[in-house]
């Protein structure tokens, strides 16, 4: 069965500081990987997908994430985060079925 | 752009009673999955239907039963409820279940049981 790992739950960075947030995948056939973010109390907005192709994937909100199939990772990065993006992440890994399963969160904490 | 609906956004309900959430897919999606994220927790995965049939099954209890109809809305029903399913139940949809295809989700349906 696929799954991720998200290392960190909780990632503090202060505002204009980089964003990294780490992610891990296990799979056993070519993966299918998303990065999704949840402000309170709302819905899972989708912020990248890796499909095929190009391994940087660029998505809203000045976030990208790269895919390194030697690494196993898909870790999401902001060069310069703003007090918005201060909210839950989540990486997902979707299987043959369509369907997906998340990580545990990170929770991502921008000080002014 | 339309998105995916779901009612109740808020539900109270007691011990021992039943539910039913709603979902609206977008239009033309044929796909629908629940999820249900317990507080601080990630969405764990319950079910999915694609054209009207169960495609997958996760992790739902053999209380809760959920089908899509031919208009493609779909309907959890839980019952028997338990404190312990107090959470927020997302309903997401897609078109196709090929794997890959963005999957979108509502903003949710807050269930609490007293």
């Amino acid at each position: 069965a696929q799954s991720v790992t998200q290392l960190g739950s909780h990632v503090s960075v202060s505002e204009g500081a980089l964003v990294l947030l780490r992610c891990n995948y296990s799979s056993s056939v070519p993966p299918y990987l998303f990065w999704y973010v949840q402000y309170p109390n709302q819905g899972l907005q989708l912020l990248l997908k890796y499909t095929t192709g190009a391994t940087l994937v660029k998505g809203i909100n000045g976030f990208e994430a790269e895919f390194k199939k030697s690494e196993t990772s898909f870790h999401l990065t902001k060069p310069s985060a703003h007090m918005s993006d201060a909210a839950e992440y989540f990486c997902a890994v979707s299987d043959r079925d369509g369907d997906m399963r998340f990580g545990a969160g990170t929770r991502l904490t921008v000080k002014p | 752009a339309a998105g995916v609906i779901q009612s109740p956004r808020h539900l109270i309900k007691e011990k021992r009673e039943t539910a039913t959430l709603k979902c609206y897919p977008i239009p033309r999606h044929d796909t629908v999955y629940w999820y249900q994220q317990g507080p601080g927790q990630d969405p764990q995965f319950l079910i999915s239907f694609y054209e009207k049939m169960q495609s997958d099954k996760g992790s739902i209890p053999d209380r809760f039963s959920a089908q899509q109809f031919s208009d493609y809305h779909s309907e959890l029903n839980m019952s028997s409820l338990e404190l312990g399913d107090s959470a927020l139940y997302f309903c997401a949809s897609s078109l196709g279940v090929v794997s890959g295809n963005t999957i979108y989700f509502g903003e949710g349906s807050w269930l609490t049981v007293v």
